[in-house]
């Protein structure tokens, strides 16, 4: 079946570090892949996505491109800010609408002034 | 965005009784809305998918009698826990699909809390 594995947290980072979120991931067939947001009290948000092998998604300065030769989909911001403090969750869906999210375990993430 | 939501936000409830959690899609028809349990520093795990106007398809180890989803209409699906136990304490988070031509999203409720005393 379908698993997306992310690096364990949780991560304090000072604000503008640069920032890397490991996400591996294994699937039949080439699925879509995602990282979710979600900030303290609200739904989680699609922060960005990539639907196929080499996709560069990017979205509020943080980037993640799909690396089908690895089953990679690691999170990177240049330069984080305090207001980056929030879960981040990667996940995947098969391809084809209505489909279902597999996700992983999320990851905190703090940002000090 | 498309909003979804979700009510009520919070609840708590004695064992045995049976709670109705609400998910509406405030700006857009969904035909499938998908139902999460969140447990604390865990990830979300998919309990079912609920389509409008038929059965609900519930993922392998929900109890389908205790989690009773109906999907009545394109804007709302409702989830109740029935007979509630504490174990049954979670954050259950529900999504609708806003699809289209060229377009297919998953847009996420905010939450609800759920405590059995």
């Amino acid at each position: 079946g379908n698993s997306v594995t992310q690096m364990e947290g949780p991560v304090t980072l000072s604000e503008e570090a640069f920032l890397t979120i490991n996400c591996t991931y294994t699937a039949t067939g080439y699925p879509s892949l995602f990282w979710y947001v979600q900030y303290p009290g609200e739904g989680l948000q699609l922060l960005l996505k990539a639907t196929k092998a080499d996709d560069k998604g990017s979205n509020k300065g943080f980037e993640a491109t799909y690396r089908k030769e690895t089953t990679s989909f690691h999170l990177e911001k240049g330069s984080v800010q305090v207001s980056d403090s929030a879960v981040y969750f990667c996940a995947l869906s098969e391809t084809g609408a209505n489909s279902k999210l597999t996700f992983g375990k999320g990851i905190t993430l703090s940002v000090r002034p | 965005g498309a909003v979804v939501s979700q009510h009520p936000s919070w609840v708590i409830c004695k064992s045995g009784t049976s709670v109705k959690i609400e998910c509406r899609s405030l700006d857009f028809q969904a035909t499938t809305m998908f139902w999460y349990r969140q447990f604390p520093k865990q990830s979300l795990m998919l309990m079912a998918t609920s389509n409008e106007g038929s059965k609900a398809t519930y993922e392998q180890g929900v109890e389908k009698d205790k989690f009773l989803i109906n999907h009545a209409s394109l804007t709302l699906s409702t989830l109740t826990v029935t007979s509630a136990h504490p174990e049954d304490s979670s954050f259950y988070i529900c999504s609708a699909v806003n699809f289209g031509p060229g377009y297919n999203e998953q847009f996420f409720g905010p939450g609800t809390r759920l405590t059995v005393l």
